[in-house]
């Protein structure tokens, strides 16, 4: 069964930082889905970015971006200058790319504070 | 576009009632997901749709819950009865192709069993 690790419990961050939220994951496939969900305050789920591991180009959108290091099973979220509007919770998710596959293994989300 | 519409967002009922939570899946969409989200255990996935018919619900906790799709607008998480350790976020997802695409979420419901 697939894991996924988020280390970081809690971080913060000034207001127009850098931060980089840390993901891994455990799994023998060789295809398969990333993806980052925001959860703010209002609790609404938001796909932020995703990434299919065939493709070698990281992921981008906007101010986030996402570092994919497959062979070492890393996933990691950052966010260029960032703004109050980020804080929220941050969960990074699993998803097998076969037939039939339609799980989402989610990590226990980093919570992410932005400091005026 | 209308996202995954949920309802109500917030439901507080006393222990034994019955508890009917619904969702309406992004237009278009043939797969649809219910969630639960707890401090304990994260989300889980407690059921899921495809064309209408549940192909999993090993994730449903116990009789006590059921789910349905009648048709591909709408579905209901119905819990009966109710119990205070069901107390949490529920969500909706849908997603076009269940190989391929995204899960899309609803703003959730907040449930409150006392």
């Amino acid at each position: 069964a697939q894991t996924v690790t988020q280390s970081q419990p809690e971080m913060s961050v000034q207001e127009a930082e850098t931060v980089t939220l840390s993901c891994t994951y455990d799994t023998s496939e060789s295809n398969y889905y990333l993806f980052w969900y925001k959860q703010p305050p209002s609790r609404q789920m938001i796909l932020v970015i995703r990434q299919e591991a065939y493709k070698q180009q990281n992921a981008t959108e906007n101010r986030f971006s996402v570092n994919f290091q497959k062979a070492a099973k890393s996933f990691s979220l950052k966010i260029s200058d960032s703004q109050l509007g980020d804080t929220a919770m941050y969960f990074c998710a699993f998803r097998s790319s076969g037939a039939g596959s339609y799980q989402l293994t989610f990590g226990k989300g980093t919570k992410l504070s932005v400091i005026p | 576009d209308a996202g995954v519409i949920q309802s109500p967002r917030h439901e507080v009922t006393e222990m034994g009632q019955e508890v009917t939570l619904r969702c309406k899946p992004i237009s278009g969409h043939n797969s649809l997901f219910w969630y639960r989200q707890t401090m304990m255990r994260g989300l889980e996935l407690l059921i899921y749709f495809n064309n209408n018919v549940p192909i999993d619900d090993s994730g449903m906790p116990e009789d006590r819950f059921s789910a349905k799709m009648p048709n591909a607008s709408f579905s209901t998480l119905k819990i009966q009865p109710s119990e205070p350790r069901d107390s949490a976020v529920y969500f909706c997802a849908s997603s076009f192709e269940r190989d391929t695409d995204t899960q899309y979420f609803g703003p959730g419901t907040r449930l409150t069993v006392l």
